[in-house]
């Protein structure tokens, strides 16, 4: 059975530091990787997806890096904002799962002005 | 991309009774599927709806407890019935869309409290 873990479960760091999530998977068979956003009332927003074949993708201040082999994954943002605070979700869809998502429970950030 | 609305947002109920939420997206899709987030929890898959065929449910998941019905490509709703403190979450449908890249649309979730 996939299971999925997010370290730290809550961070907090002042507005304009760099700072990394982490995700770890234990079966590396996956589809692929997503990582979304969680506020409070509006539901989840997909920030980055990475295919099974890939290693990173960027989008902005953010980048996500997948290592399938070692079943971890990383997201990194960089000059964080007051705008950033929210629920971190690492999820993964594994191989021949039919879109199935697995979540870990997530990492609440707080940016602090 | 794709809009999900939920009703209700959230709500108050007793325990024994039964409570249907609604999902609505504004475009067709094939696939749709009903979470649930417990509190402290991750979010869990509870069944995927397809439109024309049953529901299929996950382990631990069962269609007495969380009947759901698919009437149409844009609609389907989640029934929680026989509640009890322990179905307190937060339910979410989301969609599978694929435009340039595979990925699912969540609605904003229906916060349910059971006393």
């Amino acid at each position: 059975k996939q299971e999925v873990t997010q370290i730290p479960a809550a961070l907090s760091v002042p507005e304009g530091e760099n700072l990394v999530l982490n995700c770890s998977f234990t079966d590396s068979a996956i589809y692929n990787l997503q990582w979304f956003r969680q506020d409070p009332g509006k539901g989840l927003t997909s920030l980055l997806l990475i295919q099974s074949s890939q290693r990173e993708q960027t989008s902005g201040r953010l980048n996500a890096s997948l290592d399938k082999s070692s079943g971890r994954s990383t997201l990194y943002i960089a000059a964080s904002q007051p705008g950033d605070s929210a629920t971190y979700l690492c999820a993964v869809t594994l191989a021949g799962s039919n879109y199935k998502l697995t979540f870990g429970k997530g990492t609440l950030l707080t940016v602090n002005p | 991309s794709a809009v999900i609305s939920q009703k209700p947002s959230r709500d108050i109920c007793q325990r024994g009774t039964s409570l249907t939420i609604q999902c609505q997206v504004d475009s067709q899709v094939t696939m749709m599927f009903w979470y649930r987030q417990q509190p402290g929890q991750s979010l869990t898959l509870i069944a995927t709806a397809n439109q024309g065929s049953e529901a299929t449910y996950e382990s631990g998941f069962v269609i007495d407890k969380f009947p759901i019905s698919r009437p149409n490509l844009t609609f389907s709703t989640l029934t929680v019935s026989n509640m009890s403190p322990e179905d307190s979450s937060i339910y979410l449908c989301s969609v599978e869309w694929t435009s340039g890249r595979q990925t699912q649309y969540f609605g904003p979730g229906t916060r349910l409290l059971v006393l």
